[in-house]
């Protein structure tokens, strides 16, 4: 089946550093969403991107997607305390009834 | 956020009881997804319902039983909890399964067995 790897699964970052997580997935995806959890709540939604090689920036928060659409990342630049949580990517597959596969997810401490 | 509830919120059990916890949702959305979320694993789809009474499983659906009757909500049901099934529960739901839909997650609920 669909495999969506991500990395790291922990990541600690002086305050005004940046941050990348990276998401591998063993399939050809038609799209990749990426949703924040913060410590205590539930995901929430991010972004979406569904064009090869596609960029778009939210922000601070600039999400990738690879020429292949196999693989994504999102980077933080200049991480504030706010930017404190865990990042998943969500990957959706080709065929089908198109399933979304989250990976493990990347937790994000922000040391001030 | 979306008008998705839980509940209950928070529940502590016992081995071998059954246990259905309850998603309901304001929006009228017509996909529905009952996830657990563990450390080291994420988020891990359980069952997920495209419509009234339209159901199918996800990939760690073993142990677990869904029923949806009304589209607002969606229930998910351990008919005999085991200390595995010990996790927090998510609720999602989308306007559709086509690609470009987002998921809105509820808030959560907590499920303790012992």
């Amino acid at each position: 089946g669909q495999q969506v790897m991500q990395i790291p699964q922990y990541q600690h970052v002086q305050e005004g550093e940046d941050f990348t997580t990276y998401c591998n997935s063993s399939t050809t995806l038609s799209n990749i969403q990426w949703y924040k959890q913060r410590p205590g709540g539930h995901p929430v939604f991010l972004i979406q991107l569904v064009k090869s090689g596609e960029v778009k920036k939210q922000k601070r928060l600039t999400f990738q997607f690879g020429e292949a659409k196999k693989n994504s990342s999102l980077h933080i630049t200049a991480t504030q305390t706010t930017d404190v949580g865990t990042y998943f990517c969500a990957g959706r597959n080709s065929g089908g009834y198109q399933k979304v596969t989250f990976g493990i997810g990347t937790k994000l401490q922000v040391i001030p | 956020d979306a008008g998705i509830t839980q509940s209950p919120r928070h529940k502590v059990t016992e081995t071998g009881t059954p246990v259905t916890l309850r998603c309901h949702q304001t929006e009228n959305h017509r996909y529905m997804y009952w996830y657990r979320q563990d450390p080291g694993h994420g988020l891990r789809l359980i069952h997920y319902s495209y419509g009234v009474k339209d159901t199918d499983k996800g990939e760690v659906s073993d142990g677990y039983s869904v029923s949806r009757s009304k589209t607002e909500d969606f229930l998910l049901t351990l008919e005999s909890a085991t200390s595995s099934q010990t996790s927090v529960y998510f609720c999602a739901i989308s306007e559709s399964g086509q690609q470009y839909n987002e998921q809105f997650f509820g808030p959560g609920t907590r499920l303790t067995v012992l």
